[in-house]
């Protein structure tokens, strides 16, 4: 398996507060993704890192702030938590190899995050 | 934006049945992978399909992408419990090392 951890695993917060979510990988892959999957909408990506400081929007990044300082660690940031940001949050992470047409993302166990 | 339909969203099946699951789309992807989800869990990648009109077997599953690179199918034969989970097509269009996940399909196989 691949090492890729995510903290907390579960957290119940309040509307208006802050929230970061941690992820942690130990294969020193370049990418690093962050999605939330909510029934019905598969997973949708929210940010995703290509490098230190290296960051870009995703499909859902309203709401949402990222950072990356380290490469072995890809935080996700509520700065205002919402009910509409209640979802279970996946971290993953890839390596683009040189000639491969594609590429394996390996996931993490998820975040299930409440807001009430 | 790229969109994947899948279909069904819900297939509750008995053991010993066969199953196909469709992954649809308007748009042309360079590679697509199909992901298993067991609950609590994160995805986990079955197979990646390239060429258009490839097929690849793991097992009792079989993988097809459609020749114009725009749809894949997962046909099970003689499902197991062991195969309930959520199953997600994803696909590259080649741009950046991003994946466009489909809504996936709940498989409940009951023995």
């Amino acid at each position: 398996d691949a090492g890729i951890t995510q903290s907390p695993r579960h957290k119940v917060t309040e509307t208006g507060t802050p929230v970061t979510l941690r992820c942690h990988q130990t294969e020193n892959h370049r990418y690093m993704y962050w999605y939330r999957q909510d029934p019905g909408h598969g997973l949708r990506l929210i940010h995703y890192s290509y490098g230190v400081k290296d960051t870009d929007k995703g499909e859902v990044s309203d709401g949402y702030s990222v950072s990356r300082s380290k490469t072995e660690d890809f935080l996700l940031t509520l700065e205002s938590a919402t009910s509409s940001q209640t979802s279970v949050y996946f971290c993953a992470i890839s390596e683009p190899w040189a000639g491969h047409l594609t590429d394996t993302q390996y996931f993490g166990p998820g975040t299930r995050l409440t807001v009430l | 934006t790229q969109l994947l339909e899948q279909s069904p969203q819900f297939l509750s099946i008995q053991e010993g049945e066969n199953l196909t699951v469709y992954c649809n789309s308007s748009s042309v992807f360079s590679s697509l992978q199909w992901y298993r989800q067991e609950p609590g869990e994160g995805p986990v990648l079955l197979v990646t399909v390239v060429t258009g009109g490839e097929v690849k077997k793991l097992k009792r599953l079989t993988f097809q992408f459609g020749d114009a690179r725009k749809d894949s199918s997962l046909h099970i034969t003689a499902a197991q419990p062991g195969d309930t989970g959520l199953y997600l097509c994803a696909g590259d269009n080649n741009a950046g090392n991003m994946l466009t996940f489909g809504g996936g399909t709940r498989l409940m196989v009951k023995p």
